[in-house]
């Protein structure tokens, strides 16, 4: 198993309020991605890292900003959260854009 | 960019029955494709991958081959079992970061 972990879990948090989400691996990967997923779209990517402090734009990242200050941690930040971002988010790492990318077993958010 | 477009499903097949998921790609080149397996509560796991043209990807029974004159990455399974319920993504790079299928989510009866 590659190391890796989200956390929380879970959480409920109502509209209108910050939440954070971390990923956390010990695999000293460059790539850290974090995507959504919801019926019928599949995954969606929302951002990605190319190293520290390298970020960019997925295809969903209206709402959402990421933060990569050293390799292991790759956070994931609502800043003001709405009802549509109600999903499963999932964080995923490779050490290059050709091995496969390991999961972690996601961040289930739902917003009230 | 690259792109898969992947059978939605759902699926539900008895057990000992055939598989096949079907899967296309549009793709810049000759990338590397691979299925994702995704189990109840966890997050997608490699299932295998095909690297090059006419190349066969297995595992746990399954497999695929990636054809470039259909663009086309099917996966079978001769023979599926209760456990292989889950859902299935197509998947190849795009530049950064992998594109997915929708998923096909597939239950297998007793």
């Amino acid at each position: 198993d590659a190391g890796i972990t989200q956390s929380p879990r879970h959480k409920v948090t109502e509209t209108g309020t910050p939440v954070t989400l971390r990923c956390h691996q010990t695999e000293n990967h460059r790539y850290m991605y974090w995507y959504r997923q919801d019926p019928g779209h599949g995954l969606r990517l929302i951002h990605y890292s190319y190293g520290v402090k390298d970020t960019d734009k997925g295809e969903v990242s209206d709402g959402y900003s990421v933060s990569r200050s050293k390799t292991e941690d790759f956070l994931l930040t609502l800043e003001s959260a709405t009802s549509s971002q109600t999903s499963v988010y999932f964080c995923a790492i490779t050490p290059d854009l050709v091995s496969p990318l390991h999961f972690g077993n996601g961040t289930r958010l739902t917003v009230t | 960019g690259n792109s898969v477009t992947q059978m939605e499903g759902p699926v539900t097949l008895s057990e000992e029955a055939f598989l096949t998921i079907n899967c296309t790609y549009t793709a810049t080149g000759y990338p590397s494709l691979f299925w994702y397996v995704q189990y109840p509560g966890e997050g997608l796991q490699l299932l295998l991958k095909a690297t090059k043209a006419d190349d066969k990807g297995s595992n746990k029974g399954f497999e695929a081959t990636y054809r470039k004159e259909t663009t086309s990455f099917h996966l079978e399974k001769g023979s599926v079992q209760v456990s292989d319920s889950a859902v299935y993504f197509c998947a190849l790079p795009n530049n950064n970061d992998m594109r997915f299928g929708a998923g096909t989510r597939l239950t297998v009866k007793p």
